[in-house]
């Protein structure tokens, strides 16, 4: 199953809401995780189950989405926000990313 | 603390041979799926494999680009994650991650990462 982020280069401002799409080549139920990864660090997750909100991660952080589109919203961008982010999807192997979209300071 | 360390990273020459490893603590390591997933410099995540738990027979999965070359393997009673690569090529230079399945979830989310080893290939 693709994955197939966009935009792959996101430039936005502190405070702006932003959204990030994962369209999957087929349908994966909402068997969907969001990871973020800043540069030279391990991905951390951030949403799973395409809406649930891992522990720990600020509540600005959300996701929706079923079947074959999904979507990462980040309501109030913060400094600490400017990363890339990744989707995967867990309903079939083998298990597969998307290719990032990378959110740079505007 | 959860916590996951890879070790056993280097230079291997085109063709040769390597074995990773990852030490977890902090958590019940039996009780996960694990996974190995890689990123070549610059570029995106790639999964590469997974080894379920005993009760699922230690059952693996692994992506195309690595089956048949790539064996994981995992020893509970050490509390530790094994990926043995054979017959590398220049594009299997990446970090390797190490990484928990969620427990808890239809399927097992990534939740805990490992630092990542970087192996390089290259004559």
């Amino acid at each position: 199953i693709q994955l197939t982020q966009s935009p792959s280069f996101l430039s936005a401002s502190v405070g702006d809401r932003v959204t990030i799409t994962c369209r999957a080549s087929q349908g994966i139920s909402s068997y969907l995780a969001w990871y973020q990864q800043k540069p030279g660090k391990a991905p951390k997750l951030v949403i799973y189950d395409a809406s649930t909100l891992q522990s720990g991660v600020p509540s600005r952080f959300s996701g929706s989405g079923s079947g074959t589109e999904f979507t990462l919203t980040i309501s109030s961008l913060q400094p600490e926000d400017f990363a890339t982010y990744y989707c995967q999807q867990l309903n079939t192997y083998p298990l597969t990313f998307g290719g990032g979209t990378k959110v740079e300071i505007k | 603390e959860v916590q996951l360390v890879e070790s056993g990273g280097g230079l291997v020459q085109p063709g040769g041979s390597l074995r990773l490893s990852c030490a977890a603590s902090g958590f019940t390591f039996s009780d996960h799926y694990m996974d190995w997933v890689r990123q070549a410099p610059g570029k995106g995540l790639e999964w590469v494999g997974r080894i379920r738990k005993q009760v699922y027979s230690y059952t693996t999965e692994y992506a195309a680009s690595v089956k048949g070359r790539f064996t994981i393997s995992r020893d509970d009673s050490r509390n530790s994650l094994y990926l043995e690569m054979n017959s590398l090529t220049t594009e299997d230079t990446a970090v390797y991650f190490c990484t928990r399945g969620m427990t808890g979830t239809s399927v097992q989310y990534f939740d805990c990462w490992g630092q990542g080893t970087l192996v390089t290939v290259s004559s």
